[in-house]
């Protein structure tokens, strides 16, 4: 069974601080990663793409993968009570043919709030 | 800006109805899909497509079917609505060389 883990909170922090969510997944040949930022009764949103080890960084956002650990992260700098959102973590856990290949795995979300 | 439209924001029928969800996409993506959403659950695959007129079961297809007759248009059936298929469907599209899906706003459904 291929798996997406993260928290489900809710993970409160303080406006201004940096929010970090996690997700783990199961499968090692995972080769594309993503975070959706979901508002209450909206549809997810796509907020971050990324594809190798390492960090990239999107104004607020930073996404974090690290492959041998099957971990990608997301932090947000400088919180604000806009991003109060849940969050989701997607990933292509498909080989490269196949009916899996086109599928996008998501974790349950961790719902984040961000107080004033 | 990819657009992805769906038919109705929110829907209320019957059970035993036959219930048409639409879903219409601008970007000449090959890749559409249907999931729902609930508390708990997450998002679960439903059915999605990969060209005009082919399909594939997701994760739960049981109760649903689908159509795709044009390439920008996805349509999601449920044959005969129970109560259990209340729910926040979505539909998601990509286009054939990235894995980034972008979703429309959601039919909320209740089906009484």
């Amino acid at each position: 069974q291929k798996e997406v883990e993260q928290n489900s909170g809710p993970l409160s922090v303080p406006e201004g601080a940096i929010a970090s969510l996690n997700c783990t997944y199961s499968d090692r040949v995972s080769q594309s990663f993503f975070w959706y930022r979901q508002y209450s009764g909206k549809s997810p949103e796509l907020i971050m793409s990324i594809y190798s080890n390492g960090d990239k960084e999107d104004g607020r956002f930073t996404a974090q993968l690290n492959k041998a650990s099957q971990y990608v992260s997301l932090l947000i700098r400088d919180s604000q009570p806009s991003d109060s959102a849940t969050y989701l973590c997607a990933v292509n856990m498909g080989a490269y043919s196949g009916a899996g290949s086109y599928q996008l795995t998501f974790g349950k979300g961790t719902k984040l709030s961000v107080i004033p | 800006d990819v657009k992805v439209t769906q038919s109705s924001r929110y829907l209320v029928k019957r059970t035993g109805e036959k219930v048409f969800l639409e879903c219409v996409q601008d970007m000449d993506h090959e890749n559409m899909f249907w999931y729902r959403q609930d508390p708990g659950l997450g998002l679960r695959l439903i059915y999605f497509s990969y060209d005009v007129k082919m399909k594939e079961k997701g994760d739960i297809p049981e109760g649903y079917s689908v159509s795709r007759e044009k390439k920008e248009r996805f349509s999601l059936i449920l044959e005969s609505a129970s109560t259990n298929q209340t729910s926040m469907y979505l539909c998601a599209s990509r286009g054939h060389q990235s894995h980034e899906q972008f979703f429309g706003p959601g039919t909320r459904l209740t089906v009484l």
